[in-house]
C-alpha cells in the first residue's frame, strides 16, 4: 500500500545550526506534500507545503525541496531557534483509486534545538 | 473563524463503555478527516468524508469503531465497546474539496480507557 518514510526520527541541533528532515513516498501520482509542526500537547499545524509542479519553495527560515523522479522531499530549517523544537510530520497526497484530499503521514521527527 | 471544534477535550472511561467524540468542521469545508495519534503508531487516518459521504474507512481498526456525518457541520466517531488499547488522542481535521489542500486540525480529544 501507499506509505511515507521519514528520517531521522529524532534530531538534535545547536541553536543557529540548520536542520534537515527527509521523506520518501511510494505513490508516483502524489502531487501535494505538506509539512506539519506539532508542539507538545498541541494540534499539528501546517508550516509549508509544495505541489508537484514546483521543485522548491521557501518561506523565511524554512524551505522544502521535491524530487519527483526519486520520490523524495525534504524540509530545511535554517538558523534554528529553541521555539523550533517540536515534532515535524511530512505527508503526501494519495491519488490512487480517485481518492482526493487523503494524506499519508510520515512517522514524525522530534527536533530539539539546544540553546 | 473558530476553527475546527472538537468535544470533549478529555474523556476518561472504563473498558466496555461507549464513547462518542464530536467534531464541527470549519464552515465551507467539504472534507472531514478523523485521525488517531499514539506514540507507537503515530498519526493514523481512520476515516474521511467528502460532502458528508464516507470515502475511505480502511483505517478504522475494527467494527467497534463507527463514524457518521449527518450534515456538513457535524461528525461523530463512536467506539463501542471501548478497550484500553483505544487510549489515544483523536483529531478531527477539515479541508476544502477539489484536490489535496491544507488540512486544519482540531485541538483533539484525549481518550483514556481504564
Amino acid at each position: 500500500g501507499e506509505n511515507v518514510e521519514q528520517h531521522p526520527s529524532t534530531l538534535s541541533v545547536q541553536e543557529g545550526d540548520s536542520a534537515v528532515i527527509k521523506c520518501t513516498y511510494s505513490d508516483s501520482a502524489s502531487n501535494y506534500f505538506p509539512w506539519y509542526k506539532q508542539e507538545l500537547g498541541k494540534r499539528p499545524q501546517l508550516i509549508i507545503d509544495i505541489r508537484s509542479n514546483v521543485g522548491e519553495k521557501k518561506d523565511q527560515r524554512i524551505a522544502v525541496t521535491l524530487n519527483k523522479t526519486a520520490k523524495h522531499f525534504s524540509l530545511h530549517i535554517t538558523e534554528t531557534q529553541p521555539e523550533d523544537s517540536a515534532v515535524y510530520f511530512c505527508a503526501a497526497s494519495i491519488a490512487a483509486r480517485g481518492n482526493t484530499g487523503k494524506l499519508i503521514f510520515g512517522q514524525g521527527t522530534t527536533l530539539q534545538v539546544k540553546p | 473563524d473558530a476553527g475546527v471544534i472538537q468535544s470533549p477535550r478529555h474523556e476518561v472511561t472504563e473498558m466496555g463503555q461507549e464513547v462518542t467524540l464530536r467534531c464541527k468542521p470549519i464552515s465551507g469545508h467539504n472534507s472531514l478527516f478523523w485521525y488517531r495519534q499514539t506514540m507507537m503508531r503515530g498519526l493514523e487516518l481512520l476515516i474521511y468524508f467528502n460532502n458528508n459521504v464516507p470515502i475511505d474507512d480502511s483505517g478504522m481498526p475494527e467494527d467497534r469503531f463507527s463514524a457518521k456525518m449527518p450534515n456538513a457541520s457535524f461528525s461523530t466517531l463512536k467506539i463501542q465497546p471501548s478497550e484500553p488499547r483505544d487510549s489515544a488522542v483523536y483529531f478531527c481535521a477539515s479541508s476544502f474539496l477539489a484536490g489535496a489542500g491544507e488540512q486544519y486540525f482540531g485541538p483533539g480529544t484525549r481518550l483514556t480507557v481504564t
